[in-house]
Parts: C-alpha cells; structure tokens; sequence
C-alpha cells in the first residue's frame, strides 16, 4: 500500500526554538497534503491543507505566522513550527492525497515536547 | 458546516464477539463520503472501510461492517468476530463529494470512541 512518512517521529526542543517536521509520499504523488494537531484522547483537528506550489489554506484560529508550511514538490510537505511555547507541544500528523484516485494516507504522526 | 459526532467515548468488547460503533452526522449536501478509521496505539491512521452516499448498499470489508441510513445520517460500524487487535481509537469521518471552486474537500472527524477488548 501506499506509504506516507513523517520525519521526525518525536522531537523535544526548547522554549523559543523552531522545529521543522517532514511529511512524505514515499511511493505516490500528492498534489494535496493536509496538517493535523492531535492532543491527547482528542480527535484531530485541521491546521491547514497545503497545495503544492501555492500557498497553505489555513482554519480558522491557526496563526500562519506561526505554523509554516511549505509544499515545495509533489511528495514533500514541510510544517514549521516557530519560536515553540509548551503550549505547542502536541502530535502533529499529516495526511496525503493521491494524484488520480485521490485516496488519502495518514503519516505515523510527530509527536512534539516543548520544554 | 457539516458535522460529526460519536455519542461513545469508550466501548468494550469480549474477544470474538460483536460490537457496534455509531456515528451520526449533519449536512445539508446529498453528495458525499463517510470513513471509518482506526488509530492504534502507534499513532497512525488506518482507513477501515469507506462509504459513498449515492450507494444503498451498505460497505464491507471482512470483519468490518457499517450500517448505512442516510435519511437518519447514521453511520455505524459493527466489527464482528472482535480480535485483540482491534482495540484502537475509531474515528467516524466525513467528506463532502462537491467541488466548491476547485478546492480540496478536507475530512471532518469525530470525537472518537476508545475500543478495548477483553480476551
């Protein structure tokens, strides 16, 4: 089956730091890939959905100052999280759209620790 | 805005016996899809079985089941024959099959329902 990685699977950094989070279409393409923040026991929630070669959409009450994603090719996502506070600390995960069947798949999820 | 709820935060069931997920939704569209995915321990999402709304017949997928009333916008899920495997978070999902000027239809989850199950 198709494969979507993200990299890396656990960060823990700073207060103040940035931290870059990679979501790839290992074996497809994918026009569309979309950011989620999962806090514990909770379901996910809709950061931003990213177009390759254009600009993020974000949801309503995600700063996009703050959440950079960059969608450079057809098999890589980037998200940024800026200047992290504890109160970023989540699980981040991304999901991508295949090109033609438009089927969607779930990377494993970066879990991040703000300290 | 369409909407996604689960009623049951948590379910438990025997090994080898059935159980049924529900899920109810709310929108306005007739044209559109319905998911349910899985969420084990590792974190990763697994899609278990899908449902378009312009078909009657209800999905299967093996073990997986759903039961599909649109008029109600329910959308359960039975799992029969339940295996310690099974145990994971559920999700109930929905994403509309209309086209609003070229933009991409995101999915809208539910809250989750937590499935142990007893050996």
């Amino acid at each position: 089956g198709a494969v979507v990685s993200q990299h890396p699977s656990w960060v823990i950094c700073k207060s103040g730091t940035s931290v870059k989070i990679e979501c790839r279409s290992l074996d497809f393409q994918a026009t569309t890939m979309f950011w989620y923040r999962q806090f514990p026991k909770q379901s996910l929630m809709l950061m931003a959905t990213s177009n390759e070669g254009s600009k993020a959409t974000y949801e309503q009450g995600v700063e996009k100052d703050k959440f950079l994603i960059n969608h450079a090719s057809l098999t890589l996502s980037t998200l940024t999280v800026t200047s992290a506070h504890p109160e970023d600390s989540s699980f981040y995960i991304c999901s991508a759209r295949r090109i033609l069947t438009g089927e969607l798949f779930f990377g494993e999820g970066s879990r991040l620790t703000v300290l | 805005a369409q909407t996604v709820t689960q009623s049951q935060p948590e379910m438990s069931v025997q090994e080898a016996e059935t159980v049924t997920l529900s899920c109810t939704y709310d929108t306005s569209e007739s044209d559109y899809y319905l998911f349910w995915y899985k969420q084990p321990p590792s974190r990763q999402m697994i899609l278990v079985i899908r449902q378009e709304a312009y078909k009657q017949q209800n999905a299967t997928e093996n073990r997986f089941s759903v039961n599909f009333q649109k008029a109600a916008k329910s959308f359960s899920l039975k799992i029969s024959d339940s295996q310690l495997g099974d145990a994971a978070m559920y999700f109930c999902a929905y994403r509309s099959a209309m086209n609003y000027g070229g933009a991409t239809n995101k999915l809208i989850f539910g809250t989750g329902t937590l499935l142990a199950v007893q050996p």
